[in-house]
């Protein structure tokens, strides 16, 4: 069974603050992992998809990595705008399984 | 419209009424899914259809029959539901089969159920 477990829960930055956000995974035959942003009342919104352990994508302030086990959502010098739940889940086929999600709030 | 929409946006219902959810992709895809996410649990996946046909039913009781009468359209019809299928109902859309196969999502149903 596939399981995606996400850490921390809630994370609480001051504006400039950078931090990092964990997704760790256990799946068979990853096709690809994806990272989503979603707004309170909202759907989620695609940021970034990992096909293979070493790969690093950017987006603005964002940055995600990684590795066989998990992966890592960098953010760096984080604006209030940046505050959201950051959603992590791998495919298997076309299933995507979710994490929990982080709720990152941003404070300025 | 572009992307995914969901219609409507709200709803609020008795455990007997009969209603029904509408998501329409505008992006080409030939997949289009059905989630559901309650507070403080993951997306769970209910339905998957792939060229109009259900290929995923992920154990969903049968008070949610979904219908995809095209590539661009899927509803979720909705009857003698329980307070406990409150939830944000998202549906999204892919290229099934494409190298990079990314689902894109609309902006959920928020059902009460009362």
């Amino acid at each position: 069974e596939d399981q995606v477990t996400q850490s921390p829960e809630a994370l609480r930055l001051q504006e400039g603050e950078s931090s990092s956000l964990n997704c760790s995974y256990t799946v068979s035959g990853l096709r690809g992992l994806f990272w989503y942003r979603q707004d309170p009342g909202k759907g989620p919104e695609f940021l970034f998809t990992l096909y293979s352990a070493g790969e690093e994508k950017e987006k603005e302030r964002l940055k995600a990595t990684l590795t066989k086990k998990e992966s890592f959502l960098h953010i760096t010098a984080p604006k209030p705008e940046d505050s959201a739940t950051y959603l992590c889940a791998v495919q298997r086929g076309s299933r995507l399984t979710f994490g929990e999600g982080t709720q990152l709030t941003v404070n300025p | 419209e572009t992307g995914v929409t969901q219609t409507p946006r709200h709803l609020v219902m008795g455990m007997t009424n009969k209603k029904s959810l509408k998501c329409e992709q505008h992006l080409g895809h030939n997949a289009m899914y059905w989630y559901k996410q309650s507070a403080k649990k993951p997306l769970e996946l209910m339905f998957v259809y792939n060229f109009k046909e259900q290929t995923e039913n992920n154990s969903v009781p049968s008070r949610f029959s979904p219908e995809c009468p095209n590539s661009s359209h899927l509803f979720l019809h909705l009857h003698t539901l329980q307070p406990e299928d409150s939830a944000l109902y998202l549906c999204a859309s892919s290229q099934a089969g494409a190298d990079q196969e990314t689902q894109y999502f609309g902006p959920g149903t928020r059902l009460l159920v009362l």
